[in-house]
């Protein structure tokens, strides 16, 4: 059973604009959480993460947000550019557990000019 | 630079054959990962490995089997090929300790896109 969901299969932005993607997940043993981008016929790039210990990590036109009662995290990118039109995968570690990654299924960005 | 680099980027086997994917890494890291990319499914989780010689299951591990003789290396072993093992397939690598590097993150080689016909 997935326990890190990213329910929008795609996303589609104007140039400029905000991006905000989108993941949940379900087992509170979850103490880390990563952003990675991947573009197609490439491997997955680390983009951002952060520590169930905060709840907002930013670094350049990236921002994650962590609302551990929701159990939901965001990705904010500000401002879009084309070059971001990649799929964005989250991923979750479980405390304890090793360095093994829990990955969602991945959200297509578009950024149109 | 990390370097996780993979023996094929595209590759084209026969059902029942034996296939071999290969995986090295360059940045002495501990930890070792393969994991196979479908649509629809993301990225699922095949086996892993924290150390030489030693090797755990992830979440899909049905099929295939891995080995870890040196650190740098990690290969991952379709017994007999599917139909269904048709897909892209990445390695991954991470450090054990926090240096340079985000704790847990991941560097990813740049996959293989295996054919069973």
């Amino acid at each position: 059973d997935q326990q890190v969901k990213q329910n929008s299969p795609s996303l589609s932005v104007q140039e400029g604009r905000i991006s905000i993607l989108n993941c949940d997940y379900t087992n509170s043993m979850f103490d880390y959480f990563l952003w990675y981008k991947k573009y197609p016929a490439e491997g997955p790039t680390f983009l951002i993460s952060i520590s169930s210990i905060k709840d907002k990590n930013e670094d350049g036109r990236f921002t994650v947000f962590l609302n551990k009662s929701a159990k939901h995290l965001s990705l904010h990118i500000v401002p879009s550019q084309p070059g971001d039109s990649a799929v964005y995968f989250c991923a979750a570690r479980i405390v304890n557990s090793g360095y093994a990654l829990n990955f969602g299924k991945g959200t297509s960005l578009l950024v149109t000019p | 630079d990390v370097k996780v680099t993979q023996s094929s980027r595209y590759l084209v086997k026969r059902t029942g054959e034996k296939v071999f994917l290969e995986c090295v890494q360059d940045m002495d890291h501990e930890n070792m990962f393969w994991y196979r990319q479908d649509p629809g499914l993301g990225l699922r989780l095949i086996y892993f490995s924290y150390d030489v010689k030693m090797k755990e299951k992830g979440d899909i591990p049905e099929g295939y089997s891995v080995s870890r003789e040196k650190k740098e290396r990690f290969s991952l072993i379709l017994e007999s090929a599917s139909t269904n093992q048709t897909s892209m397939y990445l390695c991954a690598s991470s450090p054990s300790r926090q240096g340079r590097s985000n704790l847990y993150e991941q560097y990813f080689g740049p996959g293989t896109r295996l054919t069973v016909t």
